[in-house]
């Protein structure tokens, strides 16, 4: 079985400090790891992945994610965070095998406060 | 490239009712997911549809069915309406099994039943 932990349902910040949404998983077989952003009465948006090669991904609108093998943890980072992110954040896994792939896995989200 | 759309954006059901909602993917996708998501239970995995096949299943009632077609859109069908199925439903379409293997959602319907 899969799963993604994100332990903050809240995270808050102050326009132009750093920023770090944490995020913890389980996988049988090869990870696929993802971030998410949701604005509010909106669809999900992809920020960035995580497949295979170097563990530093970077995404979309500055964001960044450190894919940790050894502590099974892909935290969404932001050197320096702006009011527009405030937003709900999702962690999702897809479990790769040599012949199939497993569903969807995402976190029960963690919701951003960027304060002025 | 068109993004995944859903229709219809809004649907106001009662009780007992049952209603259909749909979803055309990104072209070239072939995996169709639906999920519900509500401010209490957060993003519920339905099922997932691939090549017109149901590949994955969560955990919901018999209420709650769907199907691709062959052209990969994919519809939702839930049955005998309960209070507690109002919800953003999103459906996202995706390749699976390859490197560019990334879920792209829709902006959802939003159901209410009263």
């Amino acid at each position: 079985a899969q799963s993604v932990a994100q332990p903050e349902d809240q995270v808050n910040v102050a326009e132009g400090n750093p920023l770090t949404v944490k995020c913890t998983y389980s996988v049988s077989g090869n990870p696929y790891l993802f971030w998410y952003v949701q604005y509010p009465n909106r669809g999900l948006q992809f920020l960035l992945k995580y497949i295979t090669g170097d563990n530093l991904v970077k995404g979309s609108y500055g964001f960044e994610a450190e894919f940790n093998k050894s502590q099974t943890s892909f935290h969404l980072k932001k050197p320096s965070a702006l009011v527009s992110d405030s937003a709900l954040y999702f962690c999702a896994v897809r479990a790769l095998t040599t012949d199939s792939w497993g569903k969807f896995q995402f976190g029960a989200g963690t919701q951003v406060v960027v304060t002025p | 490239k068109a993004g995944v759309t859903q229709t219809p954006r809004y649907l106001i059901k009662t009780r007992g009712q049952q209603v259909t909602l749909s979803c055309s993917p990104i072209s070239g996708h072939r995996s169709v997911s639906w999920y519900q998501q509500t401010p209490g239970q957060g993003l519920q995995f339905l099922f997932e549809y691939f090549s017109e096949t149901q590949r994955n299943k969560g955990n919901f009632p018999g209420r709650f069915s769907g199907r691709q077609f062959s052209n990969s859109r994919s519809e939702m069908n839930v049955s005998t309406l309960e209070l507690g199925d109002s919800a953003l439903y999103l459906c996202a379409s995706s390749s699976p099994g390859t490197a560019t293997d990334t879920q792209y959602f829709g902006p959802g319907t939003r159901l209410t039943v009263l």
